[in-house]
């Protein structure tokens, strides 16, 4: 069966401008995660999406949302991008929301900010 | 704080020789505790849940353990497809269940 699929895979954006990413999780699977991960923070989480409903938030400023369409698919949006938003974003998807158990993992999105 | 900490940060190892890479936590509440492998430009692919002290599992050349304050990743004579970097995460009980992740271990296994 098809993978978690993230586009784009990469983009480059100057700081200011928005950005809005794309996570189309397995077939089947309504729970989805996004994370940041950078080389010296690790991977950091996002918010979290179960039918449509924002389950759980991590520690981002406003300028990170996200939302869940019913069909699973899911977008996060960073507005007023800064140059320290320049990360792998990650998404993930699960059949049950808040466990990471066996969660799968999409290949990413290189968002460069400059 | 809950925390997560992972070591060694690199390890270099020959192929056929064993090791093991550690997972500490200090955790509120710990509801299981996962182990992943991400291999460059890709995202992480789940390895295993452990979720009770003295709980093991196995996989191919890989073992995970769990204790009350950290987890191993026993790496049994392990192969160049085997280099890759490895991520403890922690679940939190609680009503704010979140996950907690380690920076990772990065593994290279020479031939």
């Amino acid at each position: 069966k098809a993978g978690v699929t993230q586009t784009p895979r990469y983009l480059i954006k100057t700081r200011g401008q928005q950005v809005t990413l794309s996570c189309s999780p397995i077939s089947g699977h309504r729970s989805v995660s996004w994370y940041q991960q950078t080389p010296g923070q690790g991977l950091q989480f996002l918010f979290e999406y179960f039918s449509e409903t924002q389950r759980n938030k991590g520690n981002f400023p406003g300028r990170f949302s996200g939302r869940q369409f019913s069909n699973s698919r899911s977008e996060m949006n960073v507005s007023t991008l800064e140059l320290g938003d320049s990360a792998l974003y990650l998404c993930a998807s699960s059949l049950s929301p808040g466990d990471g158990a066996e969660a799968f993992f999409g290949q990413g999105t290189r968002l460069t900010v400059v | 704080e809950d925390q997560v900490t992972q070591s060694p940060e690199a390890l270099r190892l020959q192929e056929g020789e064993s090791s093991s890479l550690n997972c500490s936590y200090t955790v509120s509440g710990l509801r299981g505790l996962f182990w992943y492998r991400q291999d460059p430009g890709k995202g992480p692919e789940f390895l295993f849940t452990l979720y009770s002290a003295g709980e093991e599992k196995e996989k191919e050349r890989l073992k995970a353990t769990l204790t009350k304050k950290e987890s191993f990743l026993h790496i049994t004579a392990p192969k160049p497809e085997d280099s890759a970097t490895y991520l403890c995460a922690v679940g939190i009980a609680g009503n704010n269940r979140k996950l907690i992740w380690g920076l990772g271990t990065s593994l290279a296994v020479n031939p």
